[in-house]
């Protein structure tokens, strides 16, 4: 499984866009790239998966350039009850790979 | 469609006990797999069941172990509590555990070891 790598923490407005860089040098042709979020003493939740390019659905944007290496969360206009922390996967998100990093705690302040 | 289900949601045990976990996945899913999550280990893979078949196991001692029954709900079993054992516990689901599926993950229980 690909290691990846993502700032601790970030702060934001609400109301702000938000963009989280998670890095994956290593990741292979095969890798997915797959974003969860948890909010504390629940179970994390599946955000949004991308192979290349863009995907969007009705809750963010992943940006992923040519290369891979990189990939961009992209949440719209954050709200207090987006703060939680977000974690960057790459590889196999199945039953027995996943790999949780530290994530990154976002924090929405008023 | 309901989500995946975890009872109970918190528990306090004292060292030595030990404790069920039970998590009902989403219907129609028949791969279920748990996980430990601390807040100095991060989460951590402890099993997955299919067809009520153990079918991969992490790296945790024999005093945890699991079973899952013919509607696919699974349970947990911690015997001999450590302190150390105090965590968050998740149960996620699947249709079948296939390497690029998503994990859809309960809402966990909070076990606390005295």
């Amino acid at each position: 499984l690909a290691k990846t790598t993502q700032p601790i923490s970030m702060d934001s407005y609400e109301g702000q866009e938000v963009n989280i860089t998670c890095s994956h040098n290593n990741i292979a042709t095969n890798d997915y790239i797959t974003w969860y979020q948890q909010f504390p003493s629940q179970g994390p939740r599946f955000i949004i998966q991308g192979y290349k390019t863009k995907v969007t659905n009705e809750v963010a944007s992943l940006f992923i350039p040519a290369d891979r290496k990189s990939s961009t969360l992209s949440l719209p206009r954050v709200s207090l009850s987006d703060t939680a922390v977000y974690y960057c996967l790459v590889g196999e998100t199945g039953a027995n790979n996943l790999f949780f990093g530290t994530g990154t705690r976002l924090t929405v302040i008023p | 469609k309901a989500g995946v289900t975890q009872t109970p949601r918190y528990l306090i045990k004292t060292r030595g006990q030990q404790v069920t976990l039970s998590c009902s996945p989403i219907s129609g899913h028949r791969s279920v797999s748990w996980y430990q999550q601390t807040p100095g280990q991060g989460l951590q893979f402890l099993f997955e069941y299919f067809s009520e078949t153990q079918r991969n196991k992490g790296n945790f001692p024999g005093r945890f172990s699991g079973r899952q029954f013919s509607n696919s709900r699974s349970e947990m079993n911690v015997s001999t509590l450590e302190l150390g054992d105090s965590a968050l516990y998740l149960c996620a689901s699947s249709f079948s555990g296939a390497s690029q599926e998503t994990q859809y993950f309960g809402p966990g229980t909070r076990l606390l070891v005295l």
